[in-house]
């Protein structure tokens, strides 16, 4: 696609429940990175893809934080049970990857999450 | 990793030069430096990089001195849409790597 897309834009869900969110990566960027940012602060690395594979699950905040990437392409964040603290916006970003590439991360328009 | 430092907030007014500084004392030799900006309900977007001396663009210049441990974007001439929040981003070349942004800078312009 012509750009970064993430789904849903928006989701509100009771705290206890499971969500899904989605990245859908610039075609060809083999770098993909999960970012979290709460309300009026900075971005929070969560996880970043080359490939399908994750050299760093470190920044996953707890362990009912996952991600996946399929195929090169589309990610998914999953969270299990949410609770309130997850609530926040959260960016995915796609870069070309790769030697000889510097590294220009562009970003979706993020999934607000809201648990209540 | 390379860690950044950035101003908290920064005032200017419309018309004016603004500078905003970005420490990053243990750089790597493989790291770009990279600026980006953040409006309110958006992901940052990229406005400039550089590795090393001066980066000019159509929208900011980049200063970085020899020793690399900082730098420097300057946004010449602000308007009030220029008001958002600017990133500092040290990371290597390849971008296989843990990319972790600093705190930001917020600035905010005024009439």
């Amino acid at each position: 696609g012509a750009g970064v897309s993430q789904s849903p834009s928006n989701k509100v869900t009771e705290k206890g429940k499971d969500v899904e969110l989605r990245c859908d990566p610039i075609s060809g960027h083999t770098a993909l990175y999960w970012y979290r940012q709460s309300l009026g602060q900075g971005l929070e690395f969560l996880i970043y893809f080359q490939g399908n594979s994750a050299p760093d699950k470190s920044g996953l905040p707890s362990d009912r934080f996952s991600a996946e990437r399929t195929g090169g392409s589309v990610s998914t964040l999953t969270i299990q049970r949410t609770q309130q603290e997850d609530s926040a916006v959260y960016l995915c970003a796609s870069s070309l990857g790769g030697q000889g590439n510097t590294g220009e991360l562009f970003f979706g328009e993020g999934s607000r999450l809201t648990v209540l | 990793l390379a860690k950044t430092t950035q101003p908290i907030s920064m005032d200017s007014y419309e018309g004016q030069e603004v500078n905003i500084t970005c420490s990053h004392n243990n750089i790597a030799t493989n790291d770009y430096i990279t600026w980006y900006q953040q409006f309110p309900s958006q992901g940052p977007r990229f406005i400039i990089q550089g590795y090393k001396t001066k980066v000019t663009n159509e929208v900011a210049s980049l200063f970085i001195p020899a020793d690399r441990k900082s730098s420097t974007l300057s946004l010449p001439r602000v308007s009030l849409s220029d008001t958002a929040v600017y990133y500092c981003l040290v990371g290597a070349m390849d971008s296989s790597y843990k990319l972790i942004f600093g705190s930001g800078t917020r600035l905010l312009v005024r009439p």
